[in-house]
């Protein structure tokens, strides 16, 4: 079956760039969506394709990537960014929905 | 303000059913597909479904199929998750999620992986 692989955990200093990275087959075809989760919370959509941001999302959140590998990037990074990052796509008819593993944040 | 308010934690024994209610507001309930997503603990998001309000057309993630049912009731703007026999490997917090796309009419739609809204979770816990 298909699936999303994200790097478990990823840190920054704080006001620096950090890039974050989805990788699946799924990629191929279509483009991934990017969702925040701080701890206790529902995840929070980010950014949808092709780089659009949600609703109140700070302009320093911005999605690209090629292939199959996706990247979210957070460039000047903020203490307020610490939080799970997940991916997702769409995909086959057996598995419609996919949703990456998440990638930890730490910001230093 | 697009709002959904989900209903209370849940324990349930092995090989019982759960149902869980998602109250909506703040958009025209009929006019966006409504999806479930589950979540177990320390792992990933796992979409189950989704459910059209206005027509009541489903579709479910094979895992899950046959054994989830996903209602609405569009007088009371509200969705329902209900799975059956349940297993440990069931517990987890139940989200339901607004997809951002507008139902444009009964034969023309698209639906997306992008959720919007979400509701604020519940945790259902399957044990003995």
């Amino acid at each position: 079956s298909s699936e999303l692989t994200q790097d478990p955990a990823v840190s920054v200093a704080l006001g620096q760039t950090v890039r974050i990275t989805c990788q699946g087959d799924s990629l191929k075809n279509f483009y991934p969506t990017w969702y925040q989760q701080k701890p206790g919370q529902a995840p929070v959509l980010l950014i949808f394709p092709q780089n659009n941001r949600a609703s109140g999302v700070p302009d320093r959140f911005s999605a690209s990537g090629s292939g199959e590998v996706g990247f979210l990037t957070i460039t000047g990074a903020q203490a307020e960014d610490e939080a799970d990052y997940f991916c997702n796509s769409r995909d086959s008819t057996e598995y419609p929905v996919l949703f990456g593993g998440g990638t930890r944040l730490t910001v230093l | 303000q697009v709002q959904f308010v989900q209903s209370g934690a849940e324990v349930r024994q092995p090989g019982a059913s759960v149902k869980v209610s998602c109250k909506a507001s703040g958009f025209t309930f009929t006019k966006h597909v409504i999806h479930w997503v589950r979540q177990a603990p320390g792992h990933r998001p796992e979409w189950m479904g989704w459910i059209r309000p206005d027509t009541g057309d489903t579709l479910f993630a094979q895992k899950v199929q046959g054994r989830v049912t996903l209602t609405t009731d569009t007088s009371a703007t509200t969705a329902y998750m209900e799975m059956m026999s349940l297993t440990s490997e069931d517990t987890a917090v139940y989200y339901c999620a607004r997809d951002v796309n507008t139902i444009a009419s009964a034969t023309s739609f698209v639906w997306s992986n992008w959720f919007d809204a979400w509701g604020q979770g519940t945790l259902v816990t399957v044990s003995s």
